[in-house]
């Protein structure tokens, strides 16, 4: 079973640029997350989704942070304009609907802002 | 709010040595738990999880859990540690309310494993 697939891998971008990721998550989770991970820190929430609709964005630095899954399935994150206190590991992760399951991650993007 | 608070930052111990990390959490109900492992530029791996039943987990690469309610605590071990178990481990409390995949994760306990 293919995984969660997240590029690019690594980012390096000046202040005040914009940048995107991009998710693909496992066949049939209906449910996608993505998390900062900031170093030296554990992941935290950004974002959730329930197929193309938003559960939780509570989190969202929503003046420069954007996401979207369209068609419920790939989903991306957009930062615009980044901070330098924006370098960190961005996550994405996926799960069934179910309430019994774990969600699955990908390897992370590493976004370095200077 | 829930929380998990990972009391110790860092860990070495000594290869053939005994293992065991610290996970505290906050939640207003039974949680669901989890136990992370990642290695450096790599993703979160799952170790184990705990939803619900017997209290003692086992989990991958001979890992065990021990949720305790009345403690708030799942503590991690594992009886002999290999030099392949440095990494950075996370505790996780998921919210049972609605997805256990929505994670809640304490700040991590780096492990470093002597020769």
């Amino acid at each position: 079973e293919a995984g969660v697939a997240q590029s690019p891998r690594y980012k390096i971008i000046e202040k005040r640029q914009s940048v995107a990721f991009w998710c693909n998550p496992i066949s049939g989770h209906a449910t996608l997350y993505w998390y900062q991970q900031i170093l030296g820190q554990g992941p935290k929430l950004l974002i959730q989704f329930q197929n193309n609709g938003v559960v939780d964005d509570s989190q969202l630095p929503k003046d420069r942070f954007s996401a979207e899954r369209l068609k419920g399935v790939d989903s991306t994150l957009k930062i615009q304009p980044a901070k330098l206190e924006d370098s960190a590991v961005y996550l994405c992760a996926s799960s069934f609907t179910d309430m019994n399951t774990e969600a699955f991650f990908g390897q992370g993007t590493r976004l370095t802002v200077v | 709010a829930q929380s998990v608070t990972q009391p110790d930052i860092h860990i070495t111990v000594s290869e053939g040595a005994s293992l065991e990390l610290r996970c505290n959490y906050s939640y207003g109900a039974t949680p669901y738990l989890f136990w992370y492992v990642q290695s450096p530029g790599q993703g979160l791996q799952l170790l184990l999880k705990y939803f619900s039943g017997d209290t003692l987990v086992q989990g991958i690469k001979g890992f065990e859990a021990e949720f305790k309610r009345s403690q708030s605590s799942f503590n991690l071990r594992k009886p002999s540690v290999h030099w392949s178990d440095a990494a950075e481990y996370f505790c996780a409390v998921g919210d049972r309310g609605t997805n256990a995949g929505k994670s809640t994760f304490g700040d991590g306990t780096t492990l470093t494993v002597k020769p």
